[in-house]
């Protein structure tokens, strides 16, 4: 298995709800990454997790909560979004957190937050 | 802060010319460069990387070379197809972190 699978693909949510997006990976990979994408720009580091320990935030507002439970899975809990953060979210896996190894991503999860 | 520059930002070409685009990184302490293809509603998808021992490598029609003194990497597409157009994003590490992406090159082929 070679892929970052995310799910959902698609996400509409109101401006008071809870979600949360999944990803996962079956590669043994011990890094794991989210990143923000708006349109026509590039993809936006948000948060690193090395061996399931959080190792960067990028100053990331409250509202959204990462979680990686385990090796193979990556959360992010949403709420009390604005519809500014609307955008493509992208998870990414490597085999660790270094700085010569690509990353996989995943098809990521379209958000609207209306 | 730690950026890194690409250009040019659009590139339209006709099926079978080259296509190159170019970046610039600001930390010398960078070892590794990737680059990624991102096709409509996909996530970004690694095509060819270079690390800072070797200053070419070549994947069938893609290259990669590195000028580290420089402090610059280009992507080289020879023979373009139509199935070539998409956005390019070059990336480096950002501090000895995570990968920090280039703005993207919007490649059009035309056949």
């Amino acid at each position: 298995d070679t892929e970052v699978t995310q799910t959902p693909k698609h996400l509409v949510m109101g401006m008071t709800n809870k979600k949360s997006l999944k990803c996962e990976q079956h590669m043994g990979h011990r890094a794991m990454y989210w990143y923000k994408q708006k349109a026509k720009k590039p993809p936006e580091l948000m948060f690193v997790y090395s061996y399931e320990k959080l190792s960067i935030n990028e100053s990331v507002p409250s509202r959204f909560s990462p979680e990686c439970p385990n090796s193979s899975l990556l959360n992010l809990h949403l709420h009390a979004l604005q519809p500014e953060d609307s955008a493509l979210y992208l998870c990414a896996s490597s085999p660790q957190t270094g700085v010569d190894y690509g990353y996989t991503f995943g098809s990521g999860t379209r958000l609207t937050v209306v | 802060g730690e950026n890194v520059e690409q250009h040019p930002s659009t590139l339209s070409v006709q099926e079978g010319d080259s296509a190159v685009i170019k970046c610039t990184y600001s930390d010398s302490a960078s070892n590794y460069f990737p680059w990624y293809k991102q096709e409509l509603g996909k996530g970004p998808q690694l095509i060819i990387d270079i690390r800072s021992n070797v200053g070419e490598k070549k994947d069938q029609r893609i290259a990669v070379t590195l000028n580290k003194t420089a402090k610059h990497f280009s992507l080289h597409i020879t023979e373009t197809q139509p199935e070539d157009s998409a956005v390019y994003f070059c990336a480096a590490p950002l501090a000895g972190t995570a990968l920090i992406f280039g703005k993207g090159t919007t490649l059009s082929v035309s056949s």
